[in-house]
């Protein structure tokens, strides 16, 4: 089974410092990777995922991840920090191939940005 | 297009009582899925679907069932809720063509058991 690491339950940053969330899996085969992101009381929304077209991934809200096979990382980075960022956010994995298979979900990382 | 929404969005149940979650979705979604969220557990997948009148089980499916009779509608049902149960829940959807296809989640619904 895979399996999602994210390192980190929470992580606090100043704001317009950098954001780096971690996030490993554990597959001898690249699966589908996505990042999400949970604000307060709402449900998930896409921040990005991993297509295989390029190993930098650039996602919404000036978001983006690096996809490295040989660490089996697809970290989550920033710039510069904003107060509404302020989230829960989660690395997600589904097994490559073309089946219907739910999403693996790192434990989450709750991100706090101080003013 | 209202995307993926869930019924109701707050509950409380006493230990034994049954209820049915309804998720809806318009974007004409082959599959559907059913996870739960609890505190530092991330989520887990609980059903899934790969369209109308199938349902598999996905990791934490005991003391679940589920139902997809129409393609746009999946149900969720605990006959008898247990305290364990209490949790958040959250319904998503993905179409099937294309490999990178993302999952669209519901704003969740809330269930406490008592």
């Amino acid at each position: 089974a895979q399996s999602v690491t994210q390192l980190g339950s929470h992580v606090s940053v100043s704001e317009g410092a950098l954001v780096l969330l971690r996030c490993n899996y554990s597959s001898s085969v690249p699966p589908y990777l996505f990042w999400y992101v949970q604000y307060p009381n709402q449900g998930l929304q896409l921040l990005l995922k991993y297509t295989s077209a390029a190993t930098l991934v650039k996602g919404i809200n000036g978001f983006e991840a690096e996809f490295k096979k040989s660490e089996t990382s697809f970290h989550l980075t920033k710039p510069s920090a904003h107060m509404r960022d302020a989230a829960e956010y989660f690395c997600a994995v589904r097994p490559s191939g073309g089946g219907a298979d739910g999403l693996t979900f790192g434990k989450g990382t709750h991100l706090i940005i101080q003013p | 297009n209202a995307g993926v929404t869930q019924t109701p969005k707050f509950r409380v149940l006493k230990t034994g009582q049954s209820m049915t979650l309804l998720c809806a979705q318009d974007m004409n979604h082959e599959y559907m899925y059913w996870y739960r969220q609890d505190p530092g557990m991330g989520l887990r997948l609980i059903h899934y679907s790969v369209g109308e009148g199938t349902t598999a089980k996905g990791e934490v499916p005991d003391g679940y069932n589920v139902s997809r009779l129409k393609k746009q509608n999946f149900l969720l049902g605990l006959e008898s809720a247990a305290p364990s149960q209490t949790s958040v829940y959250f319904c998503a959807s993905r179409k099937l063509a294309g490999a990178y296809n993302e999952q669209f989640f519901g704003p969740g619904t809330r269930l406490t058991v008592l």
